[in-house]
């Protein structure tokens, strides 16, 4: 247990639906992330927030929607996914300490 | 973009051999970390070690960096059956505001 909680673990959408990823973390930390992991490919950064601002958009498709309404709680909104999107999404975490502290992941699989 | 790179990809042994991991990388860092993940997990944080440091032990965990040669090893001494996991190194590199850049992972099966 990291600290770090993301809901759903698991989610199948067809392409036309809208769903959303939740993350949250009561550690303390500034820094919040969304990572894609793909299977036999590293992990793929796709956002980055700090202090609620975005500081990193990792030229991810319009089709993923991030949003930090406060310092403890990241979302990913999902539209129109493809199928090459089914992957595990991660979320993680950081304060001062260079350390990342991860969430379980959602797998997702699109349809 | 600066990547690290694993290898092997694979590795299997025997409970109690030891296991050796190692990653390599492009550019200047800051610090250097080990990652463990469990299967369709989220990673764990093990070890991390700072571009000043050449060895750093934690538990059965041993690593070592050679800024020179831009590489890093991931030692597991007396391997366990529950040792068996992915394991990823991650780089901090030089002005990236803290972002880490992951390797691909070494998949290790450590056998009864």
């Amino acid at each position: 247990e990291t600290g770090v909680t993301q809901t759903p673990r698991h989610l199948v959408m067809g392409m036309t639906n809208k769903k959303s990823l939740k993350c949250e973390q009561h550690l303390g930390h500034n820094a919040m992330y969304w990572y894609k992991q793909s299977a036999k490919k590293p992990l793929e950064l796709m956002f980055v927030y700090n202090f609620k601002e975005q500081t990193e958009n990792n030229s991810v498709p319009s089709r993923f929607s991030p949003e930090c309404p406060n310092s403890s709680h990241l979302f990913l909104h999902l539209h129109t996914l493809q199928p090459e999107d089914s992957a595990l999404y991660l979320c993680a975490s950081n304060g001062a300490e260079e350390t990342q502290y991860f969430g379980p992941g959602t797998r997702l699989l699109v349809l | 973009s600066q990547q690290g790179e694993e290898d092997p990809q694979a590795l299997s042994i025997q409970e109690g051999e030891n296991a050796t991991m190692n990653c390599s990388y492009k550019t200047s860092i800051n610090n250097l970390q080990w990652y463990r993940q469990n299967s369709g997990r989220g990673l764990v944080h093990l070890i991390l070690i700072r571009s000043n440091e050449r060895e750093k032990h934690s538990g059965r965990l041993r690593v070592t960096l050679d800024t020179s040669k831009k590489s890093s090893s991931l030692l597991i001494t007396a391997s366990r059956a529950a040792d068996t996991a992915s394991y990823f190194c991650a780089t901090d590199a030089f002005n990236q505001g803290g972002k880490l850049i992951f390797g691909q992972g070494t998949e290790l099966s450590v056998k009864p």
